[in-house]
């Protein structure tokens, strides 16, 4: 099956700082790839995806890119602010398949 | 729609006890997945279901696990005899097929003494 890697664990930068977190993938057959914003106590949420046929994608504050050659693919936060303090989640999926491999989740602290 | 529901949201039992962790998924989705989340092993999947048939369940730890579907609109996931070790976050997630996002319940916290 599937495996996702991600990194770092552990993230803390400073309010108006960007924010990187990096995930490999493992099936040169997954096509959807979505990063899930965690608060804490909460469920996770989808915050951005980008399918195969994309390299990137973005959506205000954060950004998605895509390399399929080297299977990796980046969040990227500009301008953080504390209300992004949250674990972030990478995922994949497989070509027709609906399950989702979860990265092992990066814990962002934003100081004020 | 009031999104995924789950219930319990809290529950404390004592080893041994028979665990029963209940889903609602949203209205219209195809596929129901349940998830375990704990520090050390972040988001396991442990079976998802589409059309209410079980298609993967290589993530269930053991035979202590079971998880049924019986209709489109309500699924269970458990847990007999339960462990410490099976003390976690269960999350039940349902999604529209392969091109759609998953929407995840607030998960049920489970505490086994």
């Amino acid at each position: 099956g599937e495996n996702v890697e991600q990194h770092p664990s552990t993230l803390s930068v400073q309010e108006g700082d960007s924010a990187v977190i990096k995930c490999t993938y493992s099936d040169s057959a997954s096509n959807y790839f979505p990063w899930y914003k965690q608060e804490l106590g909460k469920r996770p949420q989808l915050i951005i995806d980008i399918r195969s046929n994309v390299g990137e994608k973005k959506d205000q504050r954060i950004a998605v890119t895509l390399n399929k050659t080297a299977k990796h693919f980046s969040l990227h936060i500009t301008e953080t602010q504390p209300e992004d303090s949250a674990v972030y989640f990478c995922a994949a999926r497989g070509a027709g398949a609906n399950n989702l491999f979860f990265g092992t989740g990066t814990r962002l602290t934003v100081i004020p | 729609d009031a999104g995924v529901i789950q219930s319990p949201r809290h529950e404390v039992t004592e080893m041994g006890q028979e665990v029963t962790l209940r889903c609602k998924p949203i209205s219209g989705h195809n596929s129901l997945f349940w998830y375990r989340q704990t520090m050390m092993r972040g988001l396991e999947l442990l079976i998802y279901f589409n059309n209410n048939v079980p298609i993967d369940d290589s993530g269930m730890p053991e035979d202590r696990f079971s998880a049924k579907m019986p209709n489109a609109s309500f699924s269970t996931l458990k847990i007999q005899p339960s462990e410490p070790r099976d003390s976690a976050v269960y999350f039940c997630a349902s999604g529209a097929g392969v091109s759609g996002e998953l929407f995840f319940g607030e998960g049920s916290r489970l505490t086994v003494l």
